[in-house]
């Protein structure tokens, strides 16, 4: 089955600069990769996703690389607020059901 | 309106206690999920229902029961649970199930099992 890895754990970085956290997945049938930031006591909330038909999608001061090839993909956030901590969960399409990776958790500090 | 509610937002019960959580959304969605998640660890799936009918259980315990009254609504009643059961439950709804569509979450409900 679908195996996907997310890193780093942690990430911490100063408000402004920017945050890049990776996952490799394994199943080359994968064809949709949503990324989740969860904050604290809260749900996790999709902030952006990419399809398996193109390369990179943006949104704002977030985007997302996809790497069919080399089956890895990338969340990047520019000028980062401290608003944007909170643990962020990439995720891999299987059969119906999402994959997860382990998560990152992200510090963003003023 | 992307929103899924649930209902409730923390519920304390003992081994012995039978209680249900809620979840509704109102965005005509035909797939509704249920998640457990763990403490700095991702969301766990435990059932998918498409167009009301259970069409995955990842091999839960029969003390977590779930049941899909209709499209909008999605309930899992816990009987006799343990105190490893200790988590944040979470619902999911999307278009469809099985397609390459979007997730949304809701809140979740902070279970304690004493």
């Amino acid at each position: 089955g679908e195996n996907v890895e997310q890193h780093p754990s942690t990430l911490s970085v100063q408000e402004g600069d920017s945050a890049v956290i990776k996952c490799t997945y394994s199943d080359s049938a994968s064809n949709y990769f949503p990324w989740y930031k969860q904050e604290l006591g809260k749900g996790p909330q999709l902030i952006i996703d990419i399809r398996s038909n193109v390369g990179e999608k943006k949104d704002q001061r977030i985007a997302v690389t996809l790497n069919k090839t080399a089956k890895h993909f990338s969340l990047h956030i520019t000028e980062t607020q401290p608003e944007d901590s909170a643990v962020y969960f990439c995720a891999a399409s299987e059969g119906g059901k999402l994959i997860f990776g382990q998560g990152t958790e992200l510090s963003v500090k003023p | 309106d992307t929103e899924v509610t649930q209902t409730p937002k923390h519920l304390v019960m003992g081994m012995t206690n039978k209680k249900s959580l809620k979840c509704e959304q109102h965005m005509g969605h035909r797939a509704m999920y249920w998640y457990k998640q763990k403490a700095k660890k991702p969301p766990e799936l435990m059932f998918v229902y498409s167009y009301e009918k259970l069409s995955i259980n990842e091999s839960v315990p029969s003390r977590f029961s779930p049941e899909c009254p209709n499209s909008s609504l999605l309930n899992l009643h816990l009987h006799a649970l343990q105190p490893e059961d200790s988590a944040l439950y979470l619902c999911a709804s999307s278009q469809e199930a099985g397609r390459i569509i979007e997730q949304f979450f809701g809140p979740g409900t902070r279970l304690t099992v004493l």
